[in-house]
């Protein structure tokens, strides 16, 4: 069981570039959220995902960033136009959902903007 | 809006004595969460806790929770330097978009 993978690990964009993040859940796993952390503070939501549908974006910006978890593939967090304040590190976490409880957070993807 | 506060943010640790962190949040919720995060690397889960008067223990940690008060604490016995690390509370949203909501960390120090 290969867990949550992301990738890449560390990516570099120029500003007003475009930066896509890929999440891949753990096997059986069919919910997944994505977070953001700056330099020295806690996790914030962004956005929970199920295949084919954005079940909560309450916690992603209103412009430049959207997300998407399609049928087939990974989940993917889309960044259009970044800018500094964008760098931090992404983190994707999943979960089987229902019933079941417990969230597998993957290693992240620590994106700068130069 | 849930909110999680977490303190002390910073603890400066002496080996081998014992400290507690806090978690208050804000609204009702059934899982409370705990993790440890060392730098640069991701989130590995400690502890869920699931109930009222839930106790967990593993080593040198006790995670418990007293969903009246909206309170957790992380007990740390006779502290080690492995320690060293940020430890989040996080706790899950009562609603269809289930999340979690972090509060900011404690970041651990353990000196001899």
């Amino acid at each position: 069981n290969a867990g949550v993978m992301q990738n890449p690990r560390h990516l570099v964009r120029r500003r007003g570039q475009e930066a896509r993040l890929r999440c891949s859940p753990m096997k059986g796993h069919s919910h997944v959220y994505w977070y953001r952390q700056l330099p020295e503070e806690g996790l914030k939501f962004m956005v929970y995902l199920q295949k084919e549908n954005i079940i909560d974006e309450s916690g992603m910006p209103k412009e430049r960033f959207s997300a998407e978890f399609p049928k087939e593939g990974p989940s993917i967090l889309r960044i259009q136009q970044v800018v500094r304040g964008d760098s931090a590190a992404y983190f994707c976490a999943s979960s089987p959902g229902g019933q079941y409880y417990g969230y597998t957070f993957g290693s992240g993807t620590r994106l700068t903007v130069v | 809006e849930l909110k999680v506060e977490q303190n002390p943010l910073f603890l400066s640790m002496q080996e081998g004595k014992n400290y507690t962190i806090y978690c208050n949040y804000s609204t009702t919720s059934d899982r409370l969460y705990w993790y440890r995060q060392d730098p640069g690397k991701s989130l590995e889960s400690l502890f869920v806790l699931l109930s009222n008067g839930a106790v967990k223990q593993e080593g040198r940690l006790m995670a418990s929770l007293d969903t009246k008060a909206r309170l957790s604490t992380l007990h740390i016995t006779a502290a080690v330097h492995d320690l060293s690390a940020t430890y989040f509370c996080a706790v899950e949203r009562n609603q269809a978009g289930t999340a979690l909501i972090f509060g900011k960390g404690t970041t651990l120090s353990v000196s001899s």
